[in-house]
């Protein structure tokens, strides 16, 4: 069955780039049906979509973040990343990516999450 | 674009049923079916229960129902059961081709 993880560094310092991996398996991230995106969840706090991409490379950005925000496919490693730019320790966060059903549709199946911290 | 509104708190009785609300607006909840619900457990990832406003996953309890009317959506739990005991968020396509999730409820069972 379809499987995400997330990879990265759990700690990053403050106005630094924040850069974190997904790597797909048992199945391909080209499905023409899905979307990919990425979410986070600051601690005891709720859930915040930061945006999703589509296998072509098309994405779309929560507006509030799209400044810092550059979300990148890699079909031939099955993979898709992030990267936050100038992070602050609001950014601090359990970030989580998930497959997306179309670009309008729901998370459906997610990653496990992981833990990245702000701090110098 | 604003988090769509949830109580904190739900709470309930083994058995009974009860129903958490979302409310958005005319370009979000009110203007899409795109809307979904998640269950999340401490320390786990969300898990998808609802979406496009009233359709299950496959696997999922046919306890958990959905419902949309104007700009707020519902999710019901009926037969509140122990496991039930979760944080629930809600979310919604928007007209600013961007996605939103709610504030988010605590559901307890008494």
């Amino acid at each position: 069955q379809l499987q995400l993880q997330e990879s990265g560094p759990g700690l990053v310092k403050p106005s630094e780039t924040l850069s974190l991996t997904c790597t797909v398996s048992g199945g391909s991230i080209s499905s023409s049906s899905y979307y990919w995106g990425w979410i986070r969840q600051p601690p005891g706090k709720g859930l915040e979509w930061i945006g999703s991409i589509y296998y072509s490379g098309s994405t779309y950005y929560n507006p509030s973040l799209k400044s810092r925000v550059t979300i990148s496919v890699d079909t031939s490693k099955n993979q898709f990343s992030l990267k936050l730019s100038s992070v602050t320790a609001a950014d601090t966060a359990v970030y989580y990516c998930a497959r997306q059903d179309g670009g309008e549709g729901a998370f459906d199946i997610w990653g496990q999450g992981t833990m990245v911290t702000v701090s110098s | 674009q604003s988090a769509l509104t949830q109580p904190a708190s739900v709470s309930g009785s083994p058995g009974q049923s009860i129903t958490i609300s979302c409310t958005g607006t005319s370009s979000d909840v009110g203007g899409y079916n795109y809307v979904s619900w998640y269950q999340q457990h401490p320390g786990k990832a969300p898990k998808l229960m609802i979406y496009e406003v009233s359709n299950r996953p496959s696997g999922v309890s046919n306890r958990f129902s959905g419902s949309k009317s104007g700009n707020t959506a519902s999710l019901t739990i009926s037969g509140l059961q122990a496991e039930d005991e979760a944080d629930y968020y809600c979310s919604s396509y928007t007209s600013s081709s961007a996605y939103v999730f709610g504030t988010g409820t605590k559901v307890t069972v008494l």
